[in-house]
């Protein structure tokens, strides 16, 4: 089975800290995406990346970095952390390839709270 | 917006019972899924349904696909208090990308 794993499912941060949310996958996919989940909004697409060193916005990277330097590891990035970044955020990944292979993996989410 | 539309918002049922939810869109779509997400949890992939293909079907899951009213629903049938979840479809406006929009969800509870 496909194992996508972020690093922390809880993490408490003060507004202008730099933060780091970090995702690994195990099945060697291209592709990787990092989302934010708010209530009544849905998954918005922040950054996915296609490729090593890859990387295109979504609908939403303001204030957000990715860093992909390995196929296994995607980083979020959040410069200078604001209270309007209080949310869950999603890592996930998928093969490239044929329609049938069109299947996002989701990691368990990590709940940042900016404070 | 192209942003699916998931109906309703919120639904219990008695268990035993089926669950029906829709989405809406308002592209036109190479394929949509289906995603369910238990509370405070990642998600988790539960069928797709090509833009050519009408229903299919999944255990206990049913899905159909009209691309002429730019709708889909999903049938559980005989549900468990283990479906109490959040769904979500998402969709792929056109093949070949990876950013696919996910609706807003709509959340079931189950009752034993």
């Amino acid at each position: 089975d496909v194992k996508v794993t972020q690093s922390s499912r809880y993490l408490v941060k003060r507004t202008g800290e730099k933060v780091f949310l970090e995702c690994v996958q195990d099945m060697d996919h291209e592709n990787m995406f990092w989302y934010r989940q708010d209530p009544g909004l849905g998954l918005r697409l922040i950054y996915f990346s296609y490729d090593v060193k890859m990387k295109e916005k979504g609908d939403i990277p303001e204030g957000y970095s990715v860093s992909r330097e390995k196929k296994e590891r995607f980083s979020l990035i959040l410069e200078s952390a604001s209270t309007n970044q209080t949310s869950m955020y999603l890592c996930a990944s998928m093969l490239a390839g044929g329609l049938a292979k069109n299947i996002q993996y989701f990691g368990a989410g990590t709940r940042l709270s900016v404070l | 917006s192209q942003q699916g539309e998931e109906d309703p918002q919120a639904l219990s049922i008695q268990e035993g019972e089926n669950a029906t939810m829709n989405c809406s869109y308002k592209t036109s779509i190479n394929n949509l899924q289906w995603y369910r997400q238990n509370s405070g949890r990642g998600l988790v992939h539960l069928i797709l349904i090509r833009s050519n293909e009408r229903e299919k079907h999944s255990g206990r899951l049913r899905v159909t696909l009209d691309t002429s009213k730019k709708s889909s629903s999903l049938l559980i049938t005989a549900s468990r208090a283990a479906d109490t979840a959040s769904y979500f479809c998402a969709i792929s406006p056109k093949a070949g990308t990876y950013k696919y929009i996910f609706g807003t969800g709509t959340r079931l509870k189950v009752l034993a």
